[in-house]
């Protein structure tokens, strides 16, 4: 079945304008993820939708940075007047299953990278 | 917070077997420990889960021992293509992928 899709793959923005990064997850998967990848790091926790539960925002960098989750499937990040320290990779994972807890998997999209200029 | 450590940076040869080592000092009783391969350009993907004593799957091995603070990540017989970035985690409250260990398997 389809995988967790994500768009655009690339986006070049410039310096204080706002870009919106997309997610579809898995279909049927109630928890979905937002990560940053910066160069050559690990994984930056974003933010995290269970169902029908507030979201956990506690990973948001600053304020420029939001998401939702429209009718428990797809997702937008939306980060404001973007700063170049925001380019990265944008990836996004969706789990059946809520966070913890035995056969739990997260199923990562191919990401988004962000280039500011 | 549980909290992860593992080894930066290993090198391995073809055909040999990689133990990755990961400590987690601070683990739950509740918490169960997992491992995600990434590959460069692309998202990570699910290896292995455990919560004690050995886990075998068609790609790896997982090993934790009885007190839980650590685990070791087994790859048997690697090849190139294993080459990339292995992440533990303890799943809790809070994803925390850290580093990883980057690992690179040469010929």
């Amino acid at each position: 079945g389809a995988g967790v899709s994500q768009s655009p793959s690339n986006k070049v923005t410039e310096k204080g304008k706002d870009v919106e990064l997309r997610c579809d997850p898995i279909s049927g998967h109630t928890a979905l993820y937002w990560y940053r990848q910066s160069l050559g790091q690990g994984l930056e926790f974003l933010i995290y939708f269970q169902g029908n539960s507030a979201p956990d925002k506690s990973g948001l960098p600053s304020d420029r940075f939001s998401a939702e989750r429209t009718g428990g499937s797809v997702s937008t990040l939306t980060i404001q007047r973007t700063q170049q320290e925001d380019s990265a990779v944008y990836l996004c994972a969706s789990s059946l299953t809520p966070r913890g807890g035995p056969s739990y998997e997260q199923y990562f999209g191919p990401g988004t990278r962000l280039t500011v200029t | 917070l549980a909290k992860t450590t593992q080894p930066i940076s290993m090198d391995s040869y073809e055909g040999q077997e990689v133990n990755i080592t990961c400590s987690h000092n601070n683990i739950a009783t509740n918490d169960y420990i997992t491992w995600y391969q990434q590959f460069p350009s692309q998202g990570p993907r699910f290896i292995i889960q455990g919560y004690k004593t050995k886990v075998t799957n068609e790609v790896a091995s997982l090993f934790i021992p009885a007190d839980r603070k650590s685990s070791t990540l087994s790859l048997p017989r690697v090849s190139l293509s294993d080459t990339a970035v292995y992440y533990c985690l303890v799943v809790e409250n809070d994803m925390r992928f850290g580093a990883g260990t980057r690992l690179t398997v040469k010929p």
